[in-house]
């Protein structure tokens, strides 16, 4: 069954460095999506990307944040100058276009971020 | 922006136990996920069940979209039940862009 990748699973870095984040969506889905958890905490919604542009996006994904898809298969997060706070679990999700399918998403295993 | 509360916050049972975890949310949506949270941190899609039920072996869920609120049911617990459950909502019209309750954290004692 095809699944959502994501490399890679534990991120150590140290405070201003900067860390970039990969994901393999299903390779049929068009819709794709970054989501973030401090630890305790629940799932909050970074930005979704749709088309080669970004669609949408919250309070959270300020400058220090940027997403790419450089090629046909990778999309990437990658922060600018990472802070203390930024340790998290980031997880990719990707889904099909709407319609006869639905909305459904589907997740990647996360990469635990940690900053020191 | 449509908001969604999860009840009740922490559930503890005895293994064999029956349970029901509710989702309340606030809108109309065109998406609704429940989700396991393993102990890696994992998020395991239980169901995607923007309306009606559906059964997957000791789980079962359903969704009145009508009057905004889904709920998860876990037949006969099992120890490794154990974890957090979360629901998850995309608004009507929106991109699709799941909006995540706090979550129920189940432990299931043997």
């Amino acid at each position: 069954e095809p699944e959502v990748t994501q490399t890679p699973s534990h991120q150590v870095t140290q405070m201003g460095q900067e860390v970039i984040l990969r994901c393999v969506p299903i390779s049929n889905h068009l819709y794709f999506y970054w989501y973030r958890q401090i630890l305790g905490q629940k799932v909050e919604f970074l930005v979704s990307f749709y088309n080669n542009e970004i669609s949408e996006k919250s309070e959270i994904f300020d400058d220090q944040f940027s997403v790419e898809r450089p090629d046909g298969s990778n999309f990437t997060l990658k922060i600018r100058s990472t802070k203390l706070e930024d340790s998290a679990m980031y997880f990719c999700a990707s889904r099909t276009p709407s319609g006869r399918v639905g909305y459904e998403q589907y997740f990647g295993p996360g990469t635990r971020l940690t900053v020191t | 922006g449509i908001q969604v509360e999860q009840s009740p916050p922490d559930l503890i049972l005895q293994e064999g136990a029956n349970s029901t975890l509710r989702c309340n949310f606030s809108d109309s949506v065109n998406n609704l996920q429940w989700f396991h949270q393993n102990p890696w941190g994992q998020l395991i899609n239980l169901f995607y069940i923007p309306s009606g039920t559906k059964q997957n072996g000791r789980l079962s869920a359903t969704t009145v979209a009508t009057e905004r609120y889904s709920l998860l049911y876990i037949s006969s617990s099992q120890t490794t039940d154990s974890g957090v459950y979360f629901c998850a909502v995309a608004e009507g019209g929106s991109q699709g862009n799941l909006i995540f309750g706090k979550g129920t954290k189940l432990s299931v004692k043997p």
